[in-house]
């Protein structure tokens, strides 16, 4: 079983709209949590982190249900520009250094 | 603020032929270090972490090497190139310290072996 599962998507959705992906773990044990943007062909840059009671950045929500083992990303109101792949990432307490990276969930936002 | 370096953008190299990727960190000290893969269409996979000079470990067996010759300069090696090395490969550090802390990465470099 991966330690990281990501539906791939793609999600197509209109200009405005809210969408929300999940990202399920394998490892109950696993301390920190992120989300990160990947456009084509670039690097992964880091997006929000995941605090236990949720956190929100502008038009980013994040959530972390440890009952269930999964995080979850909703962005209200897309922009064109969120168009990107979105990757979880789940840190075990045994080991800060082993990021365990999902695949990814491809986003388009179509005018 | 710290960047981080990465060279170089794109190489097209022979199946046999040696490599060597170069990263290097600026605006901090003592950073964690790490060499990913990205095939296409697909996730990261962690190839090596470094927590110190010379301190490599190596997750999964393979063509690779790596090294670490000083604080801030991670370099990823190989003797023999297969056609299975062709990828996207990044390198990303993160400061020491607490779990919370995220990578960040380089702008990667895209290996082609022909």
């Amino acid at each position: 079983r991966k330690e990281v599962e990501q539906d791939p998507g793609p999600f197509n959705v209109p200009e405005g709209a809210t969408v929300a992906f999940n990202c399920t773990y394998s490892n109950s044990a696993s301390q920190s949590f992120f989300w990160y943007r990947q456009d084509c062909r670039k690097e992964p840059k880091l997006l929000m982190s995941v605090y236990s009671s949720g956190n929100e950045d502008g038009r980013f929500t994040a959530q972390l249900n440890r009952a269930s083992q999964y995080i979850s990303l909703l962005i209200r109101d897309s922009k064109l520009s969120d168009s990107a792949t979105y990757l979880c990432v789940v840190i075990p307490s045994y080991n800060f250094n082993k990021f365990y990276f999902g695949s990814g969930t491809k986003l388009n936002v179509k005018p | 603020s710290q960047t981080i370096h990465q060279w170089p953008a794109t190489l097209v190299q022979p199946v046999g032929s040696p490599l060597s990727l170069e990263c290097t960190v600026e605006g901090t000290s003592n950073p964690n270090l790490y060499w990913y893969r990205q095939a296409a269409g697909r996730g990261l996979q962690l190839l090596f972490y470094s927590v110190g000079i010379g301190q490599i470990s190596s997750e999964v067996p393979q063509n690779l090497s790596a090294s670490r010759p000083q604080d801030r300069q991670f370099i990823l090696s190989s003797k023999k190139l297969l056609l299975s090395d062709s990828g996207f490969y990044l390198c990303a550090w993160r400061g020491q310290g607490a779990s919370n802390q995220p990578q960040h990465f380089g702008d990667g470099t895209r290996l082609s072996i022909l």
